[in-house]
């Protein structure tokens, strides 16, 4: 069964740093893409980042580039989101999701998600 | 990038058939076949309904279906259900390799 399990949310100040980490299991995690994917309160999703298996290709969504940096070690099976220069605007729950194989984007299994609040 | 355009709410009877639109750019909906729908219900983490345009994940029923024309892809459900109440999404593949989401549509059955 593929998990995604992410950590790392909660309250920090406007211009502060967060790092978000996902650990996945029940799949061969070093052969999948995969994203980070966040929904502000109330609001819709928007794509934040993507990263391929071999961390050859990283893409960014406009709204966090230079600011946000994806990584992934594939030895523990985990991704990892480091934020910095938080605004308010990145508040949201941060999902972490796995891209289906040979696709370009389709989300075949997301994680429950973590909150991030940005705010004084 | 900017959000694809979705209708903010459409609505229909327990049998008929709703269609929600999505309208991108020729860099994004209108340049590759790689449009995706993702049923989202209050609380709940989005699910795939369909990807590359018009097919259907193992599991989801033949009730939803995709097309797309120019820039503009569409999802429609048929035969409503109460079940089909939810947020819907629309998401593309871009011409910057990136993935950008619609603003999202709530159906409500009525």
């Amino acid at each position: 069964e593929v998990q995604l399990l992410e950590s790392g949310g909660g309250l920090v100040q406007p211009g502060g740093s967060l790092r978000l980490s996902c650990v996945a299991s029940g799949f061969i995690f070093s052969t999948y893409a995969i994203s980070w994917v966040r929904q502000a309160p109330g609001k819709g999703l928007e794509w934040v980042s993507a990263i391929s298996g071999s961390s050859a290709s990283i893409y960014y969504g406009d709204s966090v580039k230079g600011r946000f940096t994806i990584s992934r070690d594939n030895s523990k099976n985990t991704l990892y989101l480091q934020m910095s220069s938080l605004r308010a605007e990145d508040t949201a729950v941060y999902y972490c999701a796995k891209v289906r194989g040979g696709s370009y984007y389709v989300i075949d299994y997301w994680g429950q998600g973590t909150l991030v609040t940005v705010s004084s | 990038q900017s959000a694809l355009t979705q209708p903010a709410s459409v609505s229909g009877s327990p049998g008929q058939s709703i269609t929600i639109s999505c309208t991108g750019t020729s860099s994004d909906v209108g340049g590759y076949n790689y449009v995706s729908w993702y049923q989202q219900h209050p609380g709940k983490v989005p699910k795939v309904v369909i990807f590359d345009v018009s097919n259907r994940p193992s599991g989801v029923s033949n009730r939803f279906s995709g097309s797309k024309s120019g820039n503009t892809a569409s999802l429609t459900i048929s035969g409503l259900q109460a079940e089909d109440e939810a947020d819907y999404y629309c998401a593309s593949y871009t011409s910057s390799s990136t993935l950008v989401f619609g603003t999202g549509t709530k159906v409500t059955v009525l």
